[in-house]
């Protein structure tokens, strides 16, 4: 049982790439959910969906898309990186938002 | 808006005092507080949650309280131990749309030998 999976664990992208962390789970959670965690912010929520084929947007959803084909896997897409996007990514999982949440290992990403 | 508001950022204390931890939230609606501790360089762990039908719950060393009137939670530390030190969050869960788990800011707790 490996839980909630990210890959990769680092990436540095240069300024204006696109790339897509991904986030796969094996517990046929409904709920999945994007955090991404700098210094002194805590855990801002980017998107989250609720199931397949429904997602929704968080605090911070701009320069970010998502999309749920299937319960297992939960994508987040980079569009344009940008250096404000430097943080640390994790995804997250659990049957409701209203349980406990299953995080992964989390996605260091550094945009030059 | 929805938001969490988590003091202090920052905690230190003697071995085997007592440490406590505050959030509010924004929305009265809310019905579910978890909290989460966090050591360096891995993920966040669940320690213990509450439900708006609950005033406290207790767990060994570690207990939260929630005022639903007040709108603010509280996790409580007891005999701290320097493993205990890490950063903590609370959450909470807001209803509007899909209903989506929002955190507070964390705060970095240091136990001191």
């Amino acid at each position: 049982n490996a839980g909630v999976t990210q890959t990769p664990k680092f990436q540095v992208l240069k300024t204006g790439q696109s790339m897509t962390l991904q986030c796969a789970q094996d517990m046929n959670h409904e709920y999945m959910s994007w955090y991404r965690q700098d210094p002194g912010m805590g855990l801002r929520l980017i998107h989250y969906s609720v199931g397949a084929g429904i997602t929704d947007q968080g605090e911070v959803p701009n320069g970010y898309n998502v999309s749920r084909s299937t319960t297992e896997d939960f994508p987040l897409r980079l569009l344009s990186a940008a250096p404000s996007q430097t943080s640390v990514y994790f995804c997250a999982s659990s049957y409701t938002g209203r349980q406990p949440q299953h995080f992964g290992d989390g996605t260091r990403l550094s945009i030059l | 808006g929805e938001n969490v508001e988590q003091h202090p950022s920052t905690l230190s204390v003697q071995e085997g005092d007592s440490a406590v931890i505050k959030c509010t939230y924004s929305d009265s609606a809310s019905n579910y507080f978890p909290w989460y501790k966090q050591e360096l360089g891995k993920r966040p762990q669940l320690i213990i949650d509450i439900r708006s039908n609950v005033g406290e719950k207790k767990d060994q060393r570690i207990a939260v309280t929630l005022n639903k009137t007040a709108k603010h939670f509280s996790l409580h530390i007891t005999e701290t131990q320097p493993e205990d030190s890490a950063v903590y969050f609370c959450a909470a869960f807001f209803s509007s749309n899909t209903g989506k788990l929002i955190f507070g800011q964390g705060t970095t707790l240091q136990v001191k030998p």
